[in-house]
């Protein structure tokens, strides 16, 4: 079974400050997807960005980017320019690309705060 | 931009009561899911459907869980006879390629409040 590891609860960044949430997993699958979604108090999930662990590149979505380890099975991510909208949780996935169900597996989630 | 529709937004029911959660995937895609969030704690993948079968389950979704896509546009969740633990927020989610979960979508969940 696959587990994923986010291991800060909580975290805290000031307004246009860069801030790095952490992720690893566990898994012996060699091709997979991983993911991070961000979780507003609407409670929506909402995809910030997703990485094949195929790629060597890392996955940019504008102001976010991750730093992906794939010997290391570390996912990291880094938000920059940090705005108050970034305030959320923040979950960190893994998926199989085999098998025929697809799940999600995910984090216990970061809680960050943007303060002004 | 296109989106997965749950109604309703909250649910109240009574211990040991029948409720349906109701999703609407979107139009053209193909792999549906559910997954559930206790407060506080992480999303719990349920189910997975593709085919108009289920692909996949966890074991949460025990006999008294059940999926349908009884009219090719909605795609339900039973639960027979709901238990305090059974409170949570429940989200559909879709995607048109499950193998890569491209383009999955989430709704906004509804929440399930088991008195």
């Amino acid at each position: 079974a696959q587990t994923v590891t986010q291991s800060q609860p909580e975290m805290s960044v000031q307004e246009a400050e860069t801030v790095t949430l952490s992720c690893t997993y566990d898994t012996s699958e060699n091709n997979y997807y991983l993911f991070w979604y961000k979780q507003p108090p609407s409670r929506q999930m909402i995809l910030v960005i997703r990485q094949e662990a195929y790629k060597q590149q890392n996955a940019t979505e504008n102001r976010f980017s991750v730093n992906f380890q794939k010997a290391a099975k570390s996912f990291s991510l880094k938000i920059s320019d940090s705005q108050l909208g970034d305030t959320a949780m923040y979950f960190c996935a893994f998926m199989k690309s085999s098998g025929s169900g697809y799940a999600l597996n995910f984090g216990k989630g970061t809680s960050l705060l943007v303060t002004p | 931009e296109p989106e997965v529709t749950q109604t309703p937004s909250h649910q109240v029911t009574q211990m040991g009561q029948e409720v349906i959660l109701r999703c609407v995937p979107i139009s053209n895609h193909l792999y549906f899911y559910w997954y559930r969030q206790i407060l506080g704690q992480k999303v719990e993948f349920l189910v997975s459907f593709y085919n108009n079968e289920i692909s996949e389950k966890s074991e949460i979704f025990d006999d008294q869980f059940s999926v349908e896509r009884p009219d090719g546009s909605n795609f339900t969740l039973k639960i027979r006879s709901t238990k305090l633990e059974d409170s949570a927020m429940y989200f559909c989610a879709s995607a048109l390629d499950g193998a890569t979960n491209e383009k999955l979508f989430f709704g906004s969940g509804t929440q399930l409040s088991v008195l």
